[in-house]
C-alpha cells in the first residue's frame, strides 16, 4: 500500500458533468498538494493545503474546487470542465510546509482525467 | 523566477552501462533538491532528496550530487537495468516559501536488454 492513495485512477466525464477526485495520505503529514501533469508539459502546482487551510491557489480556474476536510484527505471537485483540462492529476503530501523542515514530497499514483 | 532544465530529454543505453542525468536551475538559493522517477501513466516516486548543505546523496545504485553555486545537480545510475527505464525528474523549491517545487521536464530513460 502506498502512503498516498488516489481514487479514481481513471475518469471520463462530459463537459457538463460534476465529479470529484479523492486523495488520502496515511503518512501523518501536515501538507497536501494537487498537481496537474499535461502531455509534454512540466508538473504544475494547483493548490496547497497546510493543516487543512489553503495556503496557495496557483491561478487555477474556478471550475476546479479543492476541499480539505482534515489533514489526511484532499478532494478536487470538478465541474463544467473543458477538453483541455484532460490530464493526469497528482496528489502529494509532505511532512510540513516550511521548506527547511519539509523533507520529501510523496505522490499518489494519479487520476487520469479525460474530458469529452 | 526559478527555472529548471534537464538534459538530455531522452536517453537510450544498453543494460549494464553507467549513466548520468543532468539538472540545472537558475536560482541557486535553494533549500533542497529532489529527484523523482515516473513510470508511464503513474505517479512520481521519490528517489533522493539533497539538502542545500549536502553535496551528494546515495541510495543503492543511485548517487545524486548538488552544486548550488553552479546551479546543477546530477543523478548517476550505476550498472543500469531494464527496470530503470522511466522518466526521471528533478525539482527545486520555487521561492523561499512553502513547498511549491518547480519541476524539470524530465529525462526519459530506456535501458535496453
Amino acid at each position: 500500500e502506498t502512503g498516498v492513495t488516489q481514487t479514481p485512477r481513471h475518469l471520463v466525464m462530459g463537459m457538463t458533468n460534476k465529479k470529484s477526485l479523492k486523495c488520502e495520505q496515511h503518512l501523518g503529514h501536515n501538507a497536501m498538494y494537487w498537481y496537474k501533469q499535461s502531455a509534454k508539459k512540466p508538473l504544475e502546482l494547483m493548490f496547497v493545503y497546510s493543516l487543512e487551510e489553503r495556503v496557495e491557489n496557483n491561478s487555477v480556474p474556478s471550475r476546479f474546487s479543492p476541499e480539505c476536510p482534515n489533514s489526511s484527505h484532499l478532494f478536487l471537485h470538478l465541474h463544467t470542465l473543458q477538453p483541455e483540462d484532460s490530464a493526469l492529476y497528482l496528489c502529494a503530501s509532505s511532512r510540513e510546509l516550511r521548506l527547511e523542515r519539509t523533507g520529501e514530497l510523496f505522490f499518489g499514483e494519479g487520476s487520469r482525467l479525460t474530458v469529452l | 523566477k526559478q527555472e529548471v532544465t534537464q538534459i538530455p530529454a531522452a536517453l537510450s543505453v544498453p543494460e549494464g552501462e553507467n549513466l548520468v542525468l543532468n539538472c540545472s536551475f537558475t536560482d541557486s538559493a535553494i533549500y533542497n533538491l529532489q529527484w523523482f522517477r515516473q513510470d508511464p501513466g503513474k505517479g512520481l516516486t521519490s528517489l533522493l532528496l539533497i539538502q542545500s548543505s549536502q553535496r551528494e546523496q546515495t541510495s543503492g545504485r543511485l548517487n545524486a550530487s548538488l552544486d548550488k553555486s553552479s546551479g546543477r545537480s546530477t543523478l548517476y545510475i550505476a550498472a543500469s537495468q531494464p527496470g530503470d527505464s522511466a522518466t526521471y525528474l528533478c525539482a527545486v523549491p520555487r521561492e523561499n516559501y512553502g513547498q511549491n517545487f518547480v519541476f524539470g521536464p524530465g529525462t526519459r530513460l530506456s535501458v535496453l536488454p
